[in-house]
Parts: structure tokens; sequence; C-alpha cells
């Protein structure tokens, strides 16, 4: 079974700190993804790469950087937190299997900004 | 910017009845996933459909795909309380995927 582990499940944290939320999979998946989902709008595509030391911009990149020294590991990190980046931070990765990509996510992370 | 629209939002039903979730979009994607997701948890795939007009089965759930691949139907049968949750498509680009808004589906026995 696919394994995708996310480091915190619930995290608060004040204004303008820094935030490093990690993701880690265990099925040697080239493609890895950062997500929030808030509601109303859905899962929005944050950043996602797809080889070590690879990144793109997703749909809602601002106020975020990533980072994937490793297959296995794709770090998210919110440079100095604000309020409105309160939500739900899910973390996937995915691999082509014969016809079709699929996708797996972690378990997420709750973050709030104070 | 691809959307996917989903409907209904919200459904909630009696245990036993049966109901179907839509998934459209104008865009052609080379396959399409599904997801159920519980509160507090991450979405976990149930199906992924490639061909256009393909149809899936997973227990009390059928997938199809439309012909032009541009959208996709959920069907579940006989609904059951654990069938309770968020369900999301979502369609697959390259590498990218571009997620529905959701069907938030609540089974009430």
């Amino acid at each position: 079974d696919v394994k995708v582990t996310q480091s915190s499940r619930y995290l608060v944290k004040r204004t303008g700190e820094k935030v490093f939320l990690e993701c880690v999979q265990d099925m040697d998946h080239e493609n890895m993804f950062w997500y929030r989902q808030d509601p109303g709008l859905g899962l929005r595509l944050i950043y996602f790469s797809y080889d070590v030391k690879m990144k793109e911009k997703g749909d809602i990149p601002e106020g975020y950087s990533v980072s994937r020294e490793k297959k296995e590991r794709f770090s998210l990190i919110l440079e100095s937190a604000s309020t409105n980046q309160t939500s739900m931070y899910l973390c996937a990765s995915s691999a082509w299997r014969g016809d079709k990509y699929e996708q797996y996510f972690g378990p997420g992370t709750r973050l709030t900004v104070t | 910017t691809q959307l996917l629209e989903q409907s209904p939002q919200f459904l909630s039903i009696q245990e036993g009845e049966n109901l179907t979730v839509y998934c459209n979009s104008s865009s052609v994607f080379s396959s399409l996933q599904w997801y159920r997701q519980e509160p507090g948890e991450g979405p976990v795939l149930l199906v992924t459909v490639v061909t256009g007009g393909e149809v899936k089965k997973l227990k009390r759930l059928t997938f199809q795909f439309g012909d032009a691949r541009k959208d996709s139907s959920l069907h579940i049968t006989a609904a059951q309380p654990g069938d309770t949750g968020l369900y999301l498509c979502a369609g697959v680009g390259t590498y990218k995927y571009i997620f529905g808004t959701g069907t938030r589906l609540k089974v009430l026995a």
C-alpha cells in the first residue's frame, strides 16, 4: 500500500513565523504535490514537483515555497505565516501506472495561524 | 483555467436510496479520478477511469467516464451510512490534477 505521511496533523503558529510542513512517501513516486483545502474553494494546488530539485508553481504559490532534496520528501515552507494561510494542507504523490497516473494523499495538516 | 463542476453540492438521503453525482467540464482529460474524503482525513482514491465510455464498478458504486472524456458520474446503489463523506472528482492532465468542488453526501440510518 502507498503511504504518504505528513509531519503534523495539527499545527498552531503565530503571524510572521516561518512554518515548515514535511511530507514523505514510501512508494518511489516521481511526482509530489502540495494542496490547500478550504470550505467552498475545494482543493487548490500550491506547488508540485516531478523530480528531485524540480518544482513548478501551481495555482496559488504566493506566500509559499517548497523544497525537494530527496525523492521521497517534499517540504512546504510558509516564509512568514499570515492568518489567511489558516487552512488544511494536503500532500500527495503520484506515479504513472500502465495507462494512468494514480495519486495518493497524506492525512493532512490543519494549520491555524493566529 | 480548467474547471470541474460537481453536482449536487450537498445531498442528504435515507439509507437504501440510490443516488448519482455528476462531474462536468468543458475540457478533455486523459483520465478522471474519484476520491472520498472523511472529516479530518486526506482524500482516498476510489477509482481511475481512462477510456471514453468506460464503466467501472466498485461494490455498490458505479463510475462512468463520458464518451468525450469531459464528464463523469458516480452512482451509488442502496446507500449506507458508511458512504457518508465528501466525494471529489479530479481530471488528470500532464502531471497536474484539476479537482471538482466536491459533493458532500450524508446517508441517514
